[in-house]
């Protein structure tokens, strides 16, 4: 069975801070990974993905990831935030005997001025 | 493209009560699916579809019904609303043209649902 965890369930950080948002996996197959946005009130958008190759995927907004296939994580990356990155933030995985996309919890990102 | 869109935007239910949740995509995507999102939770998947006239189950499928008799359009049935539905309902949508597990989903904007 696949799950997914997101150390964090709030991250506040100050503008144009780094932030980093932990998410770990368990699969025993190879997985697709991904990470999704939610801005307030709206539906969730793709942020990046990892199918194959390169270990550190680049995505939109200047956020990146860095598949770490020892350490069963997929944390995603940016050296410096706005305040438009405020939103909730979700790592999914699908591997190869599932039937569907599982999603972690979430984690709330608010970037302070 | 309007992309994925979903009626109502919020509704109140009784116990008991009926009602479809729409989804229309106009991407002409094959695969559809349906997720409910309680608060500190993720998506859990209810249903999906690869395709008009295929459904199958996801992992919260109980109390729930759907259809896809047209490419565009994938509703969600509830029977008998009970206050462990409420809810938010996201309707999403991916290509289809290969794997499955591949895809990028793009989601509506949402139903918001409560059932007292």
């Amino acid at each position: 069975a696949q799950s997914v965890t997101q150390l964090d369930s709030q991250v506040p950080v100050f503008e144009e801070a780094p932030v980093e948002l932990r998410c770990n996996y368990s699969s025993s197959v190879s997985v697709y990974l991904f990470w999704y946005v939610q801005y307030p009130n709206q539906g969730l958008q793709l942020l990046l993905k990892y199918l194959s190759g390169s270990t550190l995927v680049k995505g939109i907004n200047g956020f990146e990831a860095e598949f770490n296939k020892s350490q069963t994580s997929f944390h995603l990356r940016k050296p410096s935030v706005h305040i438009s990155d405020t939103a909730e933030y979700f790592c999914a995985v699908w591997s190869g005997s599932a039937r569907q996309l599982t999603f972690g919890s979430g984690t709330q990102l608010t970037v302070l001025p | 493209n309007a992309g994925v869109t979903q009626t109502p935007k919020f509704r109140i239910l009784k116990i008991g009560q009926s009602m479809t949740l729409q989804c229309t995509q106009d991407m002409n995507h094959n695969y559809m699916y349906w997720y409910r999102q309680d608060p500190g939770m993720g998506l859990k998947l209810i249903y999906y579809s690869v395709g008009a006239g295929i459904t199958d189950k996801g992992e919260v499928p109980n109390g729930y019904n759907v259809s896809r008799s047209t490419t565009e359009d994938f509703p969600l049935r509830l029977e008998l609303a009970a206050p462990s539905q409420t809810s938010v309902y996201f309707c999403a949508s991916s290509y289809g043209q290969g794997m499955i597990g591949q895809e990028t989903q793009y989601f509506g904007p949402g139903t918001r649902l409560l059932v007292l």
